[in-house]
């Protein structure tokens, strides 16, 4: 079974300029969820996709958009970066088999440098 | 006030030693509270959950809620040099995996 995989691992942008970053989540999950993890600190909830849907979204502006595609893989957007933005983008899938508590996975993250 | 606080320590110990690690939440609305453990460069990787009050035991670790006082704990017996590692404590109201983290507690065990 292969776990959330993340691409690329490392990536360095300028400010003002935008980023793609591309989650495959584990094999049979349909849910998953994004984190900003600035150094030192803990994840923060960006937003959550569910069926291609968006499925709840944190405290974070609107130039971060995301989609899921309907092999569940997803991509997270961000425009017009800020130096602020700089910090380990973290993709998690788990599965909605039932109502109670679905274990969630994280990926390795993408480590985003803003210059 | 954020969700969740945690002391960031960091927190050294000696090999064998007992661990506590601790955070406070302040809804009281959460019901499904986890520990995460992070090695350097990974990603969390869940460690235990908890579904409203109570202990819960796994091997060497034990997790612990209060809702009573909002207080979360972690206890790690007979700490070994590859517990060695940032611990986060995560809240979540409805199960949905729409965590709130804490700061996370860097851990070392010394051999």
């Amino acid at each position: 079974e292969t776990g959330v995989t993340q691409s690329p691992t490392h990536l360095i942008k300028t400010r003002g300029q935008q980023v793609t970053l591309r989650c495959s989540s584990q094999s049979g999950h349909n849910t998953v969820s994004w984190y900003q993890q600035a150094l030192g600190q803990g994840p923060q909830f960006i937003f959550q996709y569910y069926r291609e849907e968006e499925n709840g979204r944190g405290n974070f502006p609107p130039r971060f958009s995301g989609l899921q595609f309907p092999n569940y893989s997803s991509e997270l957007n961000v425009n017009a970066l800020e130096l602020d933005d700089s910090a380990l983008y973290l993709c998690a899938s788990s599965g909605r088999k039932s109502p109670s508590y679905n274990e969630q996975f994280f990926g390795p993250g993408t480590r985003l440098t803003v210059l | 006030q954020k969700e969740v606080e945690q002391d960031p320590g960091p927190l050294s110990v000696p090999e064998g030693a007992i661990v506590s690690l601790n955070c406070t939440y302040s809804n009281s609305a959460f019901q499904y509270f986890m520990w995460y453990r992070q090695y350097s460069r990974k990603g969390p990787e869940l460690l235990m959950y908890t579904y409203s009050s109570g202990n819960k035991e796994d091997g060497r670790f034990t997790a612990q809620v209060d809702k009573s006082s909002k207080y979360i704990s972690l206890f790690i017996r007979d700490s070994q040099p590859s517990d060695s590692a940032t611990y986060l404590c995560a809240t979540d109201q409805t199960g949905a995996n729409n965590l709130f983290f804490g700061t996370g507690t860097r851990l070392t065990v010394i051999p």
